[in-house]
């Protein structure tokens, strides 16, 4: 256990489906990051928040769309997906500043039929 | 050419023998980390470090700056060990970049 929990675990969509996923940590941090890992390609950076202002959207279609209502949670909201957005969707946390240990939840696999 | 660069690709080892793990980068860093992620997707942090060796329980960690090189070490691999082994750095941008990661299977 990370810390860092994730839900739903498993979720199966269809392309005109709306759906979310959840994240939460009670780790004080104060960022948080939405990762894709696609199969046999390297982990993808979606968002990141810090200080619940969004940091950083490295140009990901507007079919996702992260949301921090507060430093312990962090959702991704999905609609009109397609099936090469099927992935496992991880979550991770940390403290800003310096190095530091990135904590990483369980991952949601998603699967987009 | 990926900025964070593993080696093997695929690992398989008997019980009990000794593995290395290789990732190399062409970045400047402040840090490296060593992730294992298991079947299920889970990922937990086994090392970060800037400079030297780390060592927590059968698991051995080096880095050599000059040389932009990582190593895993693993003494006396178990079953329980396979997993994949993903190496991340923190750029100078405060970027994460992550290797494709290492496969290992351990076989009784």
């Amino acid at each position: 256990e990370t810390g860092v929990t994730q839900t739903p675990r498993h979720l199966v969509m269809g392309m005109t489906n709306k759906k979310s996923l959840k994240c939460e940590q009670h780790l004080g941090h104060n960022a948080m990051y939405w990762y894709k890992q696609s199969a046999k390609k390297p982990l993808e950076l979606m968002f990141v928040y810090s200080l619940e202002e969004r940091v950083e959207n490295n140009s990901v279609p507007s079919r996702f769309s992260p949301e921090c209502p507060n430093s312990s949670h962090l959702f991704l909201h999905l609609h009109t997906l397609q099936p090469e957005d099927s992935a496992l969707y991880l979550c991770a946390s940390s403290q800003e500043g310096l190095p530091h240990e990135a904590f990483f939840g369980q991952g949601t696999r998603l699967t987009v039929v | 050419k990926n900025e964070v660069e593993q080696s093997p690709q695929n690992l398989t080892a008997q019980e009990g023998e000794f593995i290395t793990i290789n990732c190399s980068y062409s970045v400047g860093i402040s840090a490296l980390h060593w992730l294992q992620q298991h079947p299920g997707g889970g990922i937990v942090s086994l090392f970060m470090l800037s400079s030297g060796k780390k060592k927590h329980g059968r698991l051995i960690a080096t880095i050599n700056i000059q040389e932009k090189h990582s190593s895993l070490h693993i003494t006396a691999s178990h079953p329980r060990d396979s997993a994949v082994y993903i190496c991340a750095v923190r750029s100078g941008t405060d970027k994460l970049i992550f290797g494709t990661g290492t496969r290992l299977q351990v076989f009784p």
